[in-house]
């Protein structure tokens, strides 16, 4: 079947700009999370939703980055007046259930490149 | 700070050996490990879950071991392959309780031929 998917895989912006990262998870899994990995360094927690409420946000490094999940399905991340430091792959992750100890299924990433 | 921390240098090994990947943890004491493996260009993919009452677990040429006292887990492929070439990952659950997880830098591993 089907597993995450995430569009687009690499996105070149200047800094400044604003960008969108979309998210397809799992059709069926309640749960989605977002991640940043730099290079050569694990995974970040961003968010995590549970349905389309955003059930920990903790993650989020400032108010320049937010993130929705309208239905319940496809979540896109937003990130506004982007910096260079803003470079990272952004993994999204999703779950049957959540929260607790669900497998969590890991879309390709999109690598974000701030000039 | 609560932290889980892997050995960042990479690990190289001969095709048919043993490679141990080792993952500490100080001020904490996490309740579930879990390993991932990374290919480059693609997401981690979950290999196994380890609870802290269990001392060992296996899943095909895969051991993972978890000791409390030492606060220490060892990730362990036997027979080792070319193919199992790739980053390994640890991660607990943050405490939260929202299943967000919290990943070691990760460790490279490369099989010779």
């Amino acid at each position: 079947g089907a597993g995450v998917s995430q569009t687009p895989s690499n996105k070149v912006t200047e800094k400044g700009k604003y960008v969108e990262l979309r998210c397809d998870p799992i059709s069926g899994h309640t749960a989605l999370y977002w991640y940043r990995q730099s290079l050569g360094q694990g995974p970040e927690f961003l968010i995590y939703f549970q349905g389309t409420g955003a059930a920990d946000d903790s993650g989020l490094p400032n108010d320049r980055f937010f993130a929705v999940r309208p239905e319940g399905s496809v979540s896109t991340l937003k990130i506004q007046r982007t910096e260079r430091g803003d470079s990272a792959v952004y993994l999204c992750a999703s779950s049957f259930e959540g929260p607790g100890f669900d497998t969590q299924y890991f879309g390709p990433g999109t690598r974000l490149t701030v000039l | 700070s609560q932290k889980i921390e892997q050995n960042s240098e990479a690990l190289n090994i001969q095709e048919g050996k043993t490679a141990t990947l080792t993952c500490n943890y100080t001020n904490y004491s996490p309740a579930y490990l879990q390993w991932y493996r990374q290919d480059p260009g693609r997401g981690p993919v979950f290999l196994l879950l380890i609870r802290e009452n269990e001392k060992e677990k296996r899943k095909e040429r895969l051991k993972v071991t978890f000791d409390t006292t030492l606060k220490q887990s060892l990730f362990h492929i036997t027979a080792s392959q070319p193919a199992d070439s790739a980053t390994y990952l640890c991660a607990r659950f943050g405490s939260s309780n929202t299943g967000k997880l919290i990943f070691g830098q990760g460790t490279t591993l490369q099989v010779k031929p």
